[in-house]
């Protein structure tokens, strides 16, 4: 069975440092997507950035990038000159597919705190 | 963007009273939409994948007649919590898939807030 682990429940950095949110995962399927949701106090669901298995460059959305190491099977979150907004619940996602009924398999979350 | 509509945002009511949440796909169509139960400072739990058309496809451990769910078309999903009572207080988010655009991830609600007193 898929397994998605975020071993870190809670990490805090300054204003404008930079910070990763560690993300593992367990599959034995050779194609499949990795997600990053942000999930601030307002509780929305917030796609932060993507990755297909198949593309072997890291995955870039301006102040957030992800290295993805396949072979290690981890995908790790990278945000750059973080800010206040930055503040909320990360969860790691994994699924087979983006068709049909694939299900989101989801990490245990890490809160991320920014201090001003 | 694909945009999803949960409604209510939130809801305080009695132990016994039934409570129905509905989870809209406002500009796109969605053969498939997912319940979650999510608990304070925890992840997303699935609890059931709603078919358009078809009965919904429930998470072991989750209780089929507490949770009704209907699919009745490609814009709605309705999640009924049957005479519910304090333990069933939580926070509940749906998602929808866009069936007429491939290699998309899910879009979410906004959840509804269910507090039973």
């Amino acid at each position: 069975a898929q397994t998605v682990t975020q071993s870190q429940p809670e990490m805090s950095v300054q204003e404008a440092e930079t910070v990763t949110l560690s993300c593992t995962y367990d599959t034995s399927e050779n194609n499949y997507y990795l997600f990053w949701y942000k999930q601030p106090p307002s509780r929305q669901m917030i796609l932060v950035i993507r990755q297909e298995a198949y593309k072997q460059q890291n995955a870039t959305e301006n102040r957030f990038s992800v290295n993805f190491q396949k072979a290690a099977k981890s995908f790790s979150l990278k945000i750059s000159d973080s800010q206040l907004g930055d503040t909320a619940m990360y969860f790691c996602a994994f699924t087979e597919g983006l068709d049909s009924n694939y299900q989101l398999i989801w990490g245990a979350g890490t809160k991320l705190i920014i201090k001003p | 963007g694909a945009v999803v509509s949960q409604h209510p945002s939130r809801v305080i009511c009695k132990s016994g009273t039934s409570v129905k949440i509905e989870c809209r796909s406002l500009d796109f169509q969605a053969t498939t939409m997912f319940w979650y139960r999510q608990f304070p400072k925890k992840s997303l739990m699935l609890m059931a994948t709603s078919n358009e058309g078809s009965k919904a496809t429930y998470e072991q451990g989750v209780e089929k007649d507490k949770f009704l769910i209907n699919h009745a078309s490609l814009t709605l999903s309705t999640l009924t919590v049957t005479s519910a009572h304090p333990e069933d207080s939580s926070f509940y988010i749906c998602s929808a898939r866009d069936r007429g655009v491939g290699n998309q991830p899910q879009h979410f609600g906004d959840g509804t807030r269910l507090s039973i007193l």
